[in-house]
Parts: C-alpha cells; structure tokens; sequence
C-alpha cells in the first residue's frame, strides 16, 4: 500500500502571508493527488484534483503542484478562513487511496 | 442537489453489531463509487473502503479488511457500513464520500455530513 507522507504537522503562519504545505508517496502516483481541508466540526472540501486543478468554487489563492512523489499545495495569501487542517490523498490506480496524516494551518 | 445524507450518531456498547446507512440522491447511484473515510476523535482521516453500487464491487484498505462489511442496495440508493462485534476504538466520526467522476476515483467531492459512532461500556 501508497504511503502517503505530509510535512510539517503543523504549521504557524500571519494572515496575509504564504503557506506551502508539502506531502510525499511512497511511490510514484503520476499526477493522482487530491487536496483537502477540513475544518473543526465539518467534514472535509475538495480543494485541488490531479496535483493542480482547483475544485469548483475554490479560489485562486489554493494551488497545487507537483507529480511522481512529491507535491506541494500553497495558499498565497491566508484568510482567517483558511486556518484548518489539510490533507493530501492519492486516487493512482485500484484502491486504496489513503489520506495524507495532515497539516494544521494555524494563527501565528 | 447532489447529496449524501448519513444516519444519525450511534453509542453502543462493546460486542454489539451496528450497520450505518449513507444515502445518495441528485445523481446516477449506481455509476459512482462511495467510499466509507474514519476520522477518530482528534485525528486524521483514514481511508476504510470503497464500493461500486453499480456490481457491488467492493475494494477494503489492508486496515479495515475483515474488521467492517461494506455494502449497497442501489434499490434505495443507500450504502451501508457494518460492524458484528464493535470495540471502544470503534469510537470515531465516519463519512461516507463520492469522487467527482462516473466510474472513477478522482476525488471525493460530495460528502455525507458524518454519523457519530460512540462505543462505551
């Protein structure tokens, strides 16, 4: 089974500023990456599909990029709503297509 | 309005059995996979299974194979998750979820709103 590997567990960021979120496969999964968040209390968003395409109605300020191994999502400018959790997931071939463990994105 | 609607939060005692329902509407049930996610009380997400309502072609995470039955009947377009003999670390949020393609795994972009599962003697 695709280990799916996310850095760093948590991470502090300042309105305004950017985050870089990173997760890793244990083996290449081509460009199957899909991104998540979850906020406290709500099941989870599909934000990014195919390690770059934005969801319908995500903003512009979520981008994802990568392919193989290594992937990275962005936030460019944080809103006070984007402080949440994220999670990366690979859908590369027959299941199972795991989840990341996550990132917390919080309030510096 | 594509939608996943779960039932209603669960608390039940350690060996009892317990089948969860997630039904599907607004769209096509039998082309879509549904996947059943745990999330156990502050952690992350852990993928279980999936099935295809379609045939009942069901696939399990190495986890969860033999520790929960995963089913549909796409008659009512309803998928199900099952449990014969629950434990305390049953004791977690599951969503059921549906990929934004027909067929295919690409994420999940329909969730159901969760169900609470407590188990506690």
């Amino acid at each position: 089974e695709i280990v799916m590997t996310q850095s760093p567990a948590t991470l502090s960021v300042s309105p305004g500023e950017r985050a870089t979120l990173s997760c890793r496969a244990s083996q290449s999964v081509s460009s199957d990456l899909a991104w998540y968040q979850q906020k406290p209390g709500q099941a989870p968003r599909l934000l990014i599909y195919g390690a770059s395409t934005r969801a319908t109605g995500i903003p512009a300020r979520f981008s994802g990029s990568g392919s193989g191994t290594e992937f990275t999502l962005t936030i460019s400018s944080l809103q006070s709503e984007d402080f949440a959790v994220y999670y990366c997931q690979q859908y590369n071939g027959w299941p199972p297509h795991p989840f990341g463990g996550g990132t917390k994105v919080e309030i510096k | 309005e594509v939608q996943l609607v779960q039932s209603g939060a669960e608390v039940k005692k350690p060996g009892e059995s317990l089948k969860i329902s997630c039904k599907g509407s607004g769209y096509s049930f039998t082309s879509f996979w549904i996947a059943w996610v745990r999330q156990m009380p502050g952690k992350g997400l852990e993928w279980m299974g999936i099935i295809y309502p379609g045939d009942s072609d069901t696939r399990y995470s190495p986890s969860f194979q033999g520790q929960v039955t995963i089913s549909a009947d796409k008659s009512i377009t309803t998928a199900y998750l099952q449990w014969s003999s629950l434990k305390a670390s049953d004791t977690a949020m599951y969503y059921c979820a549906r990929p934004r393609g027909s067929g295919g795994f690409i994420g999940f972009d329909i969730w159901g709103q969760g169900t609470m599962v407590t188990v506690s003697s």
